[in-house]
């Protein structure tokens, strides 16, 4: 089946740390996001890249970090730079625009 | 810059009832519009889109939206809801720009439905 896998589903961090969240992909898909989700403020865009070896900034990419090295993966690192990173956050791919898959979720705790 | 306003981020209804789930829109350029529903701690999953063909977008789970761009809104609703309606619910539009094409969510609107 095809689909788009984020792990963990759990990830827990301690302050200080950089943490690197999974996002695979096998759709074929050019176009892949990565969004984070706070209570009552939606999905706000952290990085998108449409392209191997290609990706752009969204609307809150301060303190994290992104690869496209292969068109089936797009992992994020929230590095230490982020000072609130405790959120549940969700990766996504599409064929644009057509409407995007989205991942089941990482949900990131500081402790 | 495209942008999403969702009015109410709770709406409750009896099962059986109307469900209407409100959205309206900015966008510069001819929009690409979604309606997405949330369960907990899960992803998103598409409900619907408009793409610039018919007005009136028939999703899945009986769901359905009109595209009025006169209004610029792209409301969803359902004739009779059902309890497993209950979730969270994201209006989205998308639009080109120059990296491609960027989505841009609303703020969610929570689903309650009542025995």
């Amino acid at each position: 089946d095809g689909g788009i896998t984020q792990s963990p589903k759990y990830l827990f961090r301690k302050e200080g740390q950089n943490v690197t969240l999974s996002c695979e992909q096998n759709l074929n898909h050019d176009a892949m996001y990565w969004y984070r989700q706070d209570p009552g403020q939606g999905l706000r865009l952290i990085y998108y890249s449409q392209i191997v070896n290609d990706f752009q900034k969204g609307d809150i990419a301060e303190g994290y970090s992104v690869s496209r090295e292969k068109k089936e993966s797009f992992p994020l690192t929230v590095t230490s730079a982020q000072k609130n990173p405790t959120a549940f956050y969700l990766c996504a791919s599409s064929n644009t625009p057509w409407g995007a898959f989205f991942g089941q979720g990482t949900r990131l705790t500081v402790v | 810059a495209q942008s999403v306003t969702q009015l109410g981020s709770h709406v409750s209804v009896s099962e059986g009832a109307l469900v209407l789930l409100r959205c309206n829109y900015s966008s510069s350029v001819p929009p690409y519009l979604f309606w997405y529903v949330q369960y907990p701690n899960q992803g998103l999953q598409l409900l619907l889109k408009y793409t610039s063909a018919a007005t009136l977008v028939k999703g899945i789970n009986g769901f359905e939206a009109e595209f009025k761009k006169s209004e610029t809104s792209f409301h969803l609703t359902k004739p009779s809801a059902h309890m497993s309606d209950a979730a969270e619910y994201f209006c989205a539009v998308s639009e080109a720009n120059t990296g491609g094409f960027k989505t841009i969510f609303g703020a969610g609107t929570r689903l309650f439905v009542k025995a």
